[in-house]
């Protein structure tokens, strides 16, 4: 079946500094990527959906500035946290359109100290 | 706004039991109803998918079906094996396989 890798798979970092994961569909394009963010004991929750060559369509409450999405080609998205806090640290996973079925990266876990 | 509510874990079982797993969902549609599986270290996968009442979808053992009446998609096997320990996920979108709506997740142990 379809792949989606995503790296890291694991990452820490301090406060104030920007954190990049990528996702990557390996044998298939995509043109649209989901992020997903999910808190312990909780649901996860979409973020944006991100498009080719396009801008990222952001869910209602998610900072567009703080979560940089591009989408620069059919195979890869990054989304980038800038300026971390400790209240950033989460598990983020990204997914993967190949029609008619979503595919999922192994998802980030992010720690900001 | 779409919601999907599920059993909280983590569900321990010996092997050979059955297992329920269940998920109810509030959408303003007729959404397709999902579960994901995700084993350790892996990325989220399709474990079974149905998209319209009364559907049954079923994989690996497992089987779901549309219950539209009572708004459920509760996840069923007969006899779980050591390896389908994993965290299951309820799943539901208004258009297939488009924005997902998920389910908390309930970690399932499975020991011999």
């Amino acid at each position: 079946g379809a792949v989606v890798s995503q790296h890291p798979s694991w990452v820490i970092c301090k406060s104030g500094t920007s954190v990049k994961i990528e996702c990557r569909s390996l044998d298939f394009q995509a043109t649209t990527m989901f992020w997903y963010r999910q808190f312990p004991k909780q649901s996860l929750m979409l973020m944006a959906t991100s498009n080719e060559g396009s801008k990222a369509t952001y869910e209602q409450g998610v900072e567009k500035d703080k979560f940089l999405i591009n989408h620069a080609s059919l195979t890869l998205s990054t989304l980038t946290v800038t300026s971390a806090h400790p209240e950033d640290s989460s598990f983020y996973i990204c997914s993967a359109r190949d029609a008619p079925r979503a595919f999922f990266g192994q998802g980030t876990r992010l720690t900001v100290v | 706004g779409d919601s999907v509510t599920q059993m909280e874990g983590p569900v321990t079982l010996s092997e050979e039991a059955c297992l329920t797993i269940n998920c109810t969902y509030t959408a303003t549609g007729y959404p397709s109803l999902f579960w994901y599986v995700q084993y350790p270290g892996e990325g989220l996968q399709l474990l079974l998918k149905a998209t319209k009442a009364d559907d049954k979808g079923s994989n690996k053992g497992f089987e779901a079906t549309y219950r539209k009446e009572t708004t459920s998609f509760h996840l069923e096997k007969g006899s779980v094996q050591v390896s389908d320990s994993a965290v299951y996920f309820c799943a539901l979108s208004e258009r297939d396989n488009e924005k997902l709506t998920f389910g908390t997740g309930t970690r399932l142990t499975i020991i011999p």
